[in-house]
């Protein structure tokens, strides 16, 4: 089974609105890490904001938020008011505490509309 | 403070050739991630390492080999290169550990190819 999916391969924003990309993830583990990175076109993984399994607010990092619903196993990144700079590849990842490994979903692309 | 660095950042080889994928860090890393990017596609993880002279296999291990000799550099070989390895390569590092202080750096990648 995947461990992370992210079922959006592209999504359009106009600027100015916020859009939500979805991630899901599968873990047994009690305690694991969700993070959430951007990679604009020039290629560079940008990392954007972190969800740890036991946090009990939603993280925020400026205009980024993560929705997490722990019992749903989501946690859909959010981007308010968008701008022409957030059209990126965007790519929902995981770290279990008693692995070694990060797994990455496939990616969802955004493309923000002027 | 330089972060995770790569050399070269581009690189063409001809079928059969060989050749090491550079990677360093200066952060003081335990843990250390060779990953491959195809045109249009996700992360796919090749080897990583959690120390000096500890490495496991990822997901795609075939055809290539790494060492960690050291906490700050991790060199990815290819041996014997094919087109199928024609990719962006990532280098990346991390703490130990589950918390919002590990995440991955990463480097800024290396454009190769394979005619």
């Amino acid at each position: 089974a995947q461990k992370i999916t992210q079922t959006q391969p592209g999504m359009f924003v106009q600027e100015k609105e916020a859009v939500t990309l979805d991630c899901t993830y599968d873990t047994s583990d009690p305690s694991y890490g969700l993070f959430w990175y951007k990679q604009p076109s020039s290629g560079e993984m940008i990392f954007l904001i972190y969800q740890g399994s036991y946090d009990q607010q939603n993280a925020t990092e400026g205009r980024y938020s993560l929705n997490f619903q722990k019992a749903r196993k989501s946690a859909n990144l959010v981007i308010s008011a968008s701008q022409l700079g957030d059209s990126a590849m965007y790519f929902c990842a995981m770290r279990e505490v008693t692995g070694n490994q990060f797994y990455f979903g496939t990616g969802t692309s955004l493309t923000v509309i002027p | 403070n330089a972060g995770v660095t790569q050399t070269p950042k581009f690189r063409i080889l001809k079928i059969g050739q060989s050749m090491t994928l550079q990677c360093a860090q200066d952060m003081n890393h335990n843990y250390m991630y060779w990953y491959r990017q195809d045109p249009g596609m996700g992360l796919k993880l090749i080897y990583y390492s959690v120390g000096a002279g500890i490495t496991d296999k990822g997901e795609v291990p075939n055809g290539y080999n790494v060492s960690r000799s050291t906490t700050e550099d991790f060199p990815l070989r290819l041996e014997l290169a094919a087109p199928s390895q024609t990719s962006v390569y990532f280098c990346a590092s991390s703490r130990t550990g589950v918390s919002s202080y590990n995440e991955q750096f990463f480097g800024p990648g290396t454009r190769l190819t394979v005619l």
